[in-house]
């Protein structure tokens, strides 16, 4: 069964610093990787999706990493600025029979003026 | 276009009552999803319609929850008898689905439901 893990559950770091959110998932089975960021009272937006024969994605100041093979992936968030303060939340695509998106419970972002 | 749309925002009902969530679709999506988010367990699939057609409602917890899709531009998510620990958000997602394993999915704003 697959489970995806995001650590840390939370952070909190002063504007500009530059940082990684973590995301690891138990099977290798995927067809893609999912980075989407979630406002308080707002729906999911998606921010990047690395295909499972992709090694990265960019997009501006955000760039996702995907080692499928051990089952990790990575956010980084460069220049970080208060706006970026939000749940940043990680879903695998499931490849087999079990095809729906499996979620990480998400890491909650604070970026301090 | 206005994106997914889902009514009400915020729901507040007593343990007992049927509670009902609309989702109104993006135009021209023939995929729509229903999740329930909670602090411990986080985004689950609860049921998701292809082309009107229930495909796959394994994540439904019980016979209390049901969902229907009468026609591509609104679905509904009802819970009847509701109780405590249904209290969640609630999100409706839509995609187009064509060819290949996946379509990028956009969600609603939510609805949060809180049963006392």
């Amino acid at each position: 069964k697959q489970e995806v893990t995001q650590i840390p559950a939370a952070l909190s770091v002063p504007e500009g610093e530059n940082l990684v959110l973590n995301c690891s998932f138990t099977d290798s089975a995927i067809y893609n990787l999912q980075w989407f960021r979630q406002d308080p009272g707002k729906g999911l937006t998606s921010l990047l999706l690395i295909q499972s024969s992709q090694r990265e994605q960019t997009s501006g100041r955000l760039n996702a990493s995907l080692d499928k093979s051990s089952g990790r992936s990575t956010l980084y968030i460069a220049a970080s600025q208060p706006g970026d303060s939000a749940t940043y939340l990680c879903a695998v695509f499931n490849a087999g029979n079990n095809r729906k998106l499996i979620w990480g419970l998400g890491t909650s972002l604070a970026v301090n003026p | 276009d206005a994106g997914v749309i889902q009514s009400p925002r915020h729901e507040v009902t007593e343990m007992g009552q049927e509670v009902t969530l609309r989702c109104k679709p993006i135009s021209g999506h023939n995929s729509l999803f229903w999740y329930r988010q909670t602090m411990m367990r986080g985004l689950e699939l609860l049921i998701y319609f292809n082309n009107n057609v229930p495909i796959d409602d394994s994540g439904m917890p019980e016979d209390r929850f049901s969902a229907k899709m009468p026609n591509a531009s609104f679905s509904t998510l009802k819970i009847q008898p509701s109780e405590p620990r249904d209290s969640a958000v609630y999100f409706c997602a839509s995609s187009l689905r064509t060819s290949g394993s996946y379509n990028e999915q956009f969600f609603g704003p939510g609805t949060r439901l809180t049963v006392l």
